[in-house]
């Protein structure tokens, strides 16, 4: 079946502006996950929803940040007045509940911030 | 805290030899979750293997396995005769019960060279 899908793919943005990255988990997986990754870094937590509502946002870096999930399946995460500090690649994981299973990673949008 | 340390950043071994990846956790939690994961060049994280903090037992998947000992907090994993298609860069996580959210050491970049 289909898995973890991403888009776009690549994001280049200017300084002071608005981006939105969107995350189509597998069908049926209710736990979804954001994490952001440096170069050279592991993966980094940022937000966790079961369902349509954030269940931890603790790993979210300020207010700038902010996710979505309206309808239980696709993700939007939204970044406000974007920084330099903000270039990584985002990545996406969804799992098939609330509960120790394993995390299915999509590819990641790379996101510049020049 | 919670935390994952691979103090192995870069490792190199010429193909057919065996290579030991090293993962040392560190948390308060009694139940907890193990993961390793596996990065290849086109950047996509790929799901390895899930050990429970209850089963100790160690797993052999092919040329794969791996060696968990909660006395020492570590989980190790050892290719055994290594193939240029093993060089990635592997990813030890830690799930946090509860929300099941990773928290990723920074991983080991594999080169097996033919």
């Amino acid at each position: 079946g289909a898995g973890v899908s991403q888009t776009p793919s690549n994001k280049v943005t200017e300084k002071g502006k608005y981006v939105e990255l969107r995350c189509d988990p597998i069908s049926g997986h209710t736990a979804l996950y954001w994490y952001r990754q440096s170069l050279g870094q592991g993966p980094e937590f940022l937000i966790y929803f079961q369902g349509t509502g954030a269940a931890d946002d603790s790993g979210l870096p300020n207010d700038r940040f902010f996710a979505v999930r309206p309808e239980g399946s696709v993700s939007t995460l939204k970044i406000q007045r974007t920084e330099r500090g903000d270039s990584a690649v985002y990545l996406c994981a969804s799992s098939l509940s609330r509960g120790p299973y394993e995390q299915y990673f999509g590819p990641g949008t790379r996101l510049t911030v020049t | 805290a919670q935390k994952v340390t691979q103090a192995q950043t870069e490792i190199s071994v010429v193909e057919k030899e065996d290579v030991t990846l090293d993962c040392v956790y560190e948390t308060r939690d009694t139940t907890y979750y193990l993961f390793w994961y596996k990065q290849p060049p086109s950047g996509e994280l790929v799901f390895l293997i899930r050990r429970n903090s209850f089963d100790e037992q160690n797993e052999i998947s092919g040329r794969y396995s791996w060696n968990f000992q909660k006395s020492t907090s570590s989980f190790n994993f050892t290719i055994t005769a290594s193939q240029v298609v093993d060089s990635a860069v592997y990813f030890c996580a830690l799930g946090e019960s509860g929300t099941y959210k990773y928290i990723f050491g920074t991983g080991t970049r594999l080169k097996v060279l033919a």
